[in-house]
């Protein structure tokens, strides 16, 4: 399957401010998921997006779907060192599709 | 532990030995996956199984690769005649055909290839 590009690769923000990255697709997608990696860990599902400009929260995450379904964005509020990680977005799954994950955005803190 | 298992969690090999890994999935899932993740890249799709049938392997993966899931449960990866190429970390994971198809990865196992 087609990749997914994400936006940007590297993210180095201070602590409490916000934080979003961006994930693009030349062609209509049929899901996105979202999933997070933990320094030295493996990538830990976060979210499905389904529908057409669909908008889901999770305490400081909020994750949207673009009304063509050909992009997506994760937005942290309010950053804390937690957060630290490197973040996928990822197309596919369902029917007989696999899930093909983007490059990542690695996200570090500045306490 | 219900989670995604995989066995062993590093490996060290010579140039041109033969490796094994194996991955127990959550039992309740029928998917089961494999993923190879090399430094500052996301996870590359290899091979896919629902219940014991292999359904997908990726163009990229040379013959060198076999996966099987004998019995629909836990699942083997095998290297033949590894290369230094093939030094990553590569992933299991498991998910429900229906519904809510997030994947749940195991811990991965590390191959080094010297």
């Amino acid at each position: 399957g087609q990749q997914v590009m994400q936006i940007p690769q590297y993210q180095h923000v201070q602590e409490g401010e916000d934080f979003t990255t961006y994930c693009n697709s030349s062609t209509t997608l049929s899901n996105i998921q979202w999933y997070k990696q933990r320094p030295g860990g493996h990538p830990v599902f976060l979210i499905q997006l389904v529908k057409s400009g669909e908008v889901k929260k999770q305490k400081r995450l909020t994750f949207q779907f673009g009304e063509a379904k050909k992009n997506s964005s994760l937005h942290i509020t309010a950053t804390q060192t937690t957060d630290v990680g490197t973040y996928f977005c990822a197309r596919g799954a369902g029917g007989y599709q696999k899930v093909t994950f983007g490059i990542g955005t690695k996200l570090q803190v500045i306490p | 532990d219900t989670g995604v298992s995989q066995d062993p969690r590093h490996k060290i090999t010579k140039r041109g030995q033969n490796v094994t890994f194996r991955c127990d999935p959550i039992s309740e899932h029928n998917r089961l996956y494999w993923y190879r993740q090399t430094l500052g890249q996301g996870p590359e799709f290899l091979t896919y199984f629902q219940n014991e049938a292999q359904l997908e392997k990726s163009r990229l993966l040379s013959d060198r690769f076999s996966a099987e899931r004998p019995k629909g449960s836990f699942s083997t990866l095998e290297i033949q005649r590894t290369e230094q190429g093939d030094s990553a970390m590569y992933l299991c994971a498991s998910s429900l055909v229906e519904g809510n198809n997030g994947y749940t990865f195991g811990s991965g196992t590390r191959l080094t290839v010297v």
